[in-house]
């Protein structure tokens, strides 16, 4: 059974850089596409980016100019960092997996990033 | 970009009453690349339909998704305890991918 863990640190200073890791266990990186969502509380759901395993990545064009992800196949893990971050960036931070032209089909529990001083 | 929007926002349903959720796109959502998602407070989304009306493994038959283009249905027949919720849709057919803002299901 393929699962995922988010790991990272809960609080990140407005202006900073949120930086997170999703461990993949169960199941190799190679042959899907490795996603990061997240979601504000209480709200909807936003999809934030993907890697291939070969390392191609599609960010969400509103956060391109802040987001890096980056795989480290070797590991069966995928990181997320996301720049300049605002109050705004709080939220639970997802990681989730998709095959080719498929739906996130598995999902980590998520954790919570707070931005603030 | 894709714009999914969700109706109704809320609904309010008794335990074994059929919930019809719809969700609309602002353009063609080619191949059908249209998923629906399960999230209950506390948990991650849980994937129940992708292609508009294929259900994931392990997903009861209760659960079923129709629809094509611009329309898509999701429907429950039968509502279980389990099944008061918040639900997604999602497009995966072009970048960004994007979700709706979804439908809360509660209790009646």
């Amino acid at each position: 059974q393929v699962q995922l863990q988010e790991s990272g640190p809960g609080l990140v200073k407005p202006s900073e850089t949120l930086s997170l890791t999703c461990t993949v266990s169960g199941g190799s990186i190679r042959s899907y596409y490795w996603s990061w969502i997240r979601q504000p509380p209480g709200r909807g759901l936003e999809y934030i980016g993907y890697i291939y395993y070969s390392g191609s990545t599609n960010y969400n064009p509103s956060l391109k100019s802040r987001v890096t992800i980056s795989v480290d196949t070797s590991k069966n893990q995928f990181s997320l960092k996301l720049s300049s971050v605002t109050t705004a960036d709080t939220a639970v931070y997802y990681c989730a997996r998709a095959p080719a032209s498929g739906a996130f089909d598995y999902w980590g529990q998520g954790t919570l990033v707070t931005v603030s001083s | 970009e894709i714009v999914l929007t969700q109706s109704p926002g809320t609904v309010s349903l008794s335990p074994g009453e059929r919930a019809t959720l719809s969700c609309r796109a602002s353009q063609s959502v080619s191949s059908s690349y249209l998923a629906w998602y399960q999230q209950k407070p506390g948990q991650a989304p849980r994937l129940l339909i992708y292609g508009a009306s294929s259900r994931a493994p392990g997903i009861p038959d209760r659960f079923s998704g129709s629809g094509s283009g611009t329309d898509f249905t999701l429907t429950i027949s039968r509502l279980e305890p389990e099944d008061f919720a918040v639900y997604y849709c999602q497009q995966y057919d072009s970048s960004p991918l994007t979700f709706g803002g979804g439908t809360k299901v509660e209790i009646k």
